[in-house]
């Protein structure tokens, strides 16, 4: 079945040190979606992508989908204590009407 | 806008037991996806609801079910409860109509289910 592989489980960061998380399915998708989990919290949406090669900005966090919809990954740059958190990517399939979630990325921020 | 409610949001059972969650998703949705999440496996699939209709499962043990009434509220359950069944229960709701997967997905607090 479809499966959607996110990398690293965990990351140790030093603030101000950039941080990326990467998604990778074995399907292509039809969209990817990112959601941060703070600790205690519920997923929260922050982003999709719907096309090929796509890349989004929100202030120090960059998304980009690759051109054969079957990657994406999360860039921070400049990481502050607020980016704690988990970030997990849900890629979905118009084949199976599911979004998957990949296992989430744990980021962890020293001051 | 108010947003999705899950109740109760802490439970302890006991083995062999059932239990019954709940989830009231943002007025206006008539999706509701229903989550495992355990440390270590993420977020689990377990079934997605639309105007009444299970619409989508994950792999799941019978042993998990739900249902949606007419005014999209949602319920799942899970009967002879397991050790491994201790997880939380993460409820979200969408705008979410046809087979497209475009839109974003509003998460319940969840509810913790302990069982010893």
């Amino acid at each position: 079945g479809q499966q959607v592989m996110q990398i690293p489980q965990y990351q140790h960061v030093q603030e101000g040190e950039d941080f990326t998380t990467y998604c990778n399915s074995s399907t292509t998708l039809s969209n990817i979606q990112w959601y941060k989990q703070r600790p205690g919290g519920h997923p929260v949406f922050l982003i999709q992508l719907v096309k090929s090669g796509e890349v989004k900005k929100q202030k120090r966090l960059t998304f980009q989908f690759g051109e054969a919809k079957k990657n994406s990954s999360l860039h921070i740059t400049a990481t502050q204590t607020t980016d704690v958190g988990t970030y997990f990517c849900a890629g979905g399939s118009s084949n199976t009407g599911k979004l998957i979630f990949g296992q989430g990325t744990t980021l962890q921020v020293k001051p | 806008k108010a947003g999705v409610t899950q109740t109760p949001r802490y439970l302890i059972k006991t083995r062999g037991q059932q239990v019954t969650l709940s989830c009231s998703p943002i007025s206006g949705h008539r999706s509701v996806s229903w989550y495992q999440q355990t440390p270590g496996q993420g977020l689990q699939f377990l079934f997605e609801y639309f105007s009444e209709t299970q619409r989508n499962k994950g792999n799941f043990p019978g042993r998990f079910s739900g249902r949606q009434f007419s005014n999209s509220r949602s319920e799942m359950n899970v009967s002879t409860l397991e050790l491994g069944d201790s997880a939380l229960y993460l409820c979200a709701s969408s705008f979410r109509t046809g087979r497209s997967m475009s839109y974003e997905q509003y998460f319940g607090p969840g509810t913790r289910l302990t069982v010893t």
